[in-house]
């Protein structure tokens, strides 16, 4: 079992240009998620999908948008790219229910000049 | 959601006893209390989690007062591997909205050789 994978690993991008960030599982999980992390802070949650069909919002949502393609792949799409959103982004995905640990990802590391 | 506090870092010795102790004081009956740690830069790992009682597994025990307000991740020797931050979670039940994870700032272990 490969886990959770994200692509790309690294990504440099311009202010005001747009991209998607890939995410799968291959766990049959339910519930998958999207987090940042700034340098030296905790992880913020910015969208999550407690189930194929559905999405919500997190703590930090705006200027992202998500896409759960299927029960595998939750996409996270910056629109239009700014400085604020340079960080690392993690994956994770886990079974519905607070009894369950979340799996998380390697991170996807974004600069945005 | 409810608020864990954690201090900010704690050193250990190599082969020694680590007890990293988290608050809670505002935990609800269904929250399970959450365990993560993030090795450098690394996605975040689980290491344990327990709803009332104490709970063991290969990585670590998990201590939690018997009001529940307070708990304590034990790892029973120390290796150099285990330094990281790590995270106490309250993650609430499936049909409350805080089922996803909620990240503070951590405890940063520091172990010496």
């Amino acid at each position: 079992n490969a886990g959770v994978t994200q692509t790309p690993k690294f990504q440099v991008l311009k202010t005001g240009q747009s991209m998607t960030l890939q995410c799968a599982q291959d766990m049959n999980h339910n519930s998958m998620y999207w987090y940042r992390q700034d340098p030296g802070m905790g992880l913020r949650l910015i969208y999550y999908s407690a189930s194929e069909g559905t999405t919500d919002k997190g703590e930090v949502p705006n200027g992202y948008n998500v896409s759960r393609l299927n029960k595998r792949e939750f996409s996270l799409r910056l629109e239009s790219a700014a400085p604020s959103q340079t960080s690392v982004y993690f994956c994770a995905s886990s079974e519905t229910g607070g009894a369950y640990e979340q799996y998380f990802g390697p991170g996807t590391r974004l600069t945005v000049t | 959601d409810a608020k864990t506090t954690q201090p900010n870092s704690m050193e250990s010795n190599e082969e020694e006893p680590v007890h990293l102790p988290c608050n809670h004081s505002t935990i609800s009956g269904t929250d399970y209390i959450h365990w993560y740690r993030q090795l450098p830069s690394q996605g975040p790992e689980y290491v344990i989690h327990g709803l009332t009682s104490n709970v063991n597994n290969r990585m670590a025990s998990l201590a939690i007062a018997e009001d529940r307000k307070s708990s304590t991740l034990i790892l029973h020797r120390a290796t150099l591997r285990d330094a990281a931050v790590y995270y106490c979670i309250l993650r609430g039940a499936w049909m409350d909205s805080s089922y996803k994870l909620i990240f503070g700032s951590g405890t940063r272990l520091l172990v010496r050789p």
